[in-house]
């Protein structure tokens, strides 16, 4: 079964400040891995999708990586603000029907 | 504007009394889902619904039962809730499958003592 962890489970840092968050995977047989957001009392926002053959999307300040062989992604935060503060939640994709999530980074961002 | 809406937001039960989460999207989607999130688990897919009348289980179904008369609505039904399913709930919907965008509501904090 798809097993998905995310490193660190929390992350401060000051405002402006570039940042990556990291994901891995332990079954490479992926359609796709996407990354969400969470803010509290609220649902997931979906950020960044990346099919099994591309290695990287962005929006804005945000960059997703994909390395499918390793079992690795990392999302790049560029210049980041006191808005970004949130929960981020990678999943993956092995087929039609679930997305496997990782436990999420809780980022605060420190004006 | 598109959403998927759950209700209620917030939920205290008492054990064995049956209640519905209810989840509506007006994006006609095709597939919709339902996830529960617990600390240190992540997000667990409960059931699944590819169209009307057609639904599948996720990975942690026990205890839940789910219906799709409709193409917008899915309700979580829960016939004897018990103290193990205090959890926070969200309904999630997609055009077709979890390859494409997903759409997730706001969530439903359950407690049951």
């Amino acid at each position: 079964k798809q097993e998905v962890t995310q490193i660190p489970a929390a992350l401060s840092v000051p405002e402006g400040e570039n940042l990556v968050l990291n994901c891995s995977f332990t079954d490479s047989a992926i359609y796709n891995l996407q990354w969400f957001r969470q803010d509290p009392g609220k649902g997931l926002t979906s950020l960044l999708l990346i099919q099994s053959s591309q290695r990287e999307q962005t929006s804005g300040r945000l960059n997703a990586s994909l390395d499918k062989s390793s079992g690795r992604s990392t999302l790049y935060i560029a210049a980041s603000q006191p808005g970004d503060s949130a929960t981020y939640l990678c999943a993956v994709s092995s087929g039609a029907n679930n997305l496997f999530f990782g436990t999420g980074t809780r980022l605060t961002v420190i004006p | 504007e598109a959403q998927v809406t759950q209700n209620p937001r917030y939920l205290i039960t008492v054990t064995g009394k049956k209640l519905t989460v209810t989840c509506s999207q007006n994006m006609n989607h095709e597939y919709m889902s339902w996830y529960r999130q617990d600390p240190g688990l992540g997000l667990r897919q409960i059931y699944y619904s590819m169209n009307v009348e057609v639904t599948d289980k996720g990975d942690v179904p026990e205890g839940y039962k789910v219906s799709r008369k409709e193409k917008r609505n899915f309700p979580l039904i829960l016939e004897s809730p018990s103290p193990n399913q205090t959890s926070l709930y969200f309904c999630a919907s997609s055009l077709a499958g979890v390859n494409y965008g997903y759409t997730f509501g706001s969530g439903t904090r359950l407690t049951v003592v």
